[in-house]
């Protein structure tokens, strides 16, 4: 299994502003993936971040509102920008196992935009 | 595309009591299945995975899932209710090894004494 870790666990923020979350994986990864979580709902894919080339986003998910790096096989980062409340969820990375049959989950980042 | 239908939004049961928890998946290929369990406050934790071979799979805690391909199915159960098993549980869904999962809209599961 991976071992995941999620800077910061949680933050407040004012609206206007630009959060960036940052994922580390304990060992290399192929596949990392990044998904949101809006209270009381289930998870929602926003990209998958490729190692070397642009994230891919799924629909209703725009890179100027979600920018996505991924500079090795065991980091990447989000960035919510240009926050508004309605982007107050939870932020979640996975990571595709090792032999790729099941992903792997961060602890997950708590967002409050104020 | 793919996509994934969990009956029941919250579902009730008694401690000690059957516990089962609908899924349906729509796939165009072949599926790989998982449930996942979030408690309150903390992040996804995997209960068991179907991705080839035998449709009966036995996960942690006592859950185990069974795949019917006929019935585009995959529900949850767990013979006797615990109280910790009161949490949100996911249904999802891929297409294979390293793609992203599909969430269904989560079930609440409670559990009374």
């Amino acid at each position: 299994s991976a071992v995941i870790s999620q800077k910061p666990s949680r933050d407040i923020c004012q609206r206007g502003t630009s959060l960036t979350i940052q994922c580390q994986v304990d060992s290399q990864v192929t596949m990392m993936f990044w998904y949101r979580q809006q209270p009381g709902q289930s998870l929602t894919l926003i990209a998958t971040a490729n190692q070397g080339s642009e994230a891919t986003y799924e629909s209703g998910f725009v890179i100027d509102k979600f920018p996505i790096s991924r500079p090795n096989l065991t980091f990447s980062t989000l960035t919510v920008s240009n926050m508004s409340p309605e982007d107050s969820s939870i932020y979640l990375c996975s990571v595709a196992g090792t032999l790729y049959s099941e992903q792997f989950f961060g602890p997950g980042t708590r967002l409050t935009v104020l | 595309a793919q996509s994934v239908t969990q009956l029941g939004s919250h579902v009730s049961v008694s401690e000690g009591a059957l516990v089962l928890l609908r899924c349906n998946y729509s796939s165009s290929v072949p599926p790989y299945l998982f449930w996942y369990v979030q408690y309150p406050n903390q992040g996804l934790q995997l209960l068991l995975k179907y991705t080839t071979g035998a449709t009966l799979v036995k996960g942690i805690n006592g859950f185990e899932a069974e795949f019917k391909k006929s019935e585009t199915s995959f529900h949850l159960t767990k013979p006797s209710a615990h109280m910790s098993d009161a949490a949100e549980y996911f249904c999802a869904v891929s297409e294979g090894g390293g793609t992203a999962l599909i969430f269904g809209k989560g079930t609440t599961l409670s559990v009374s004494s």
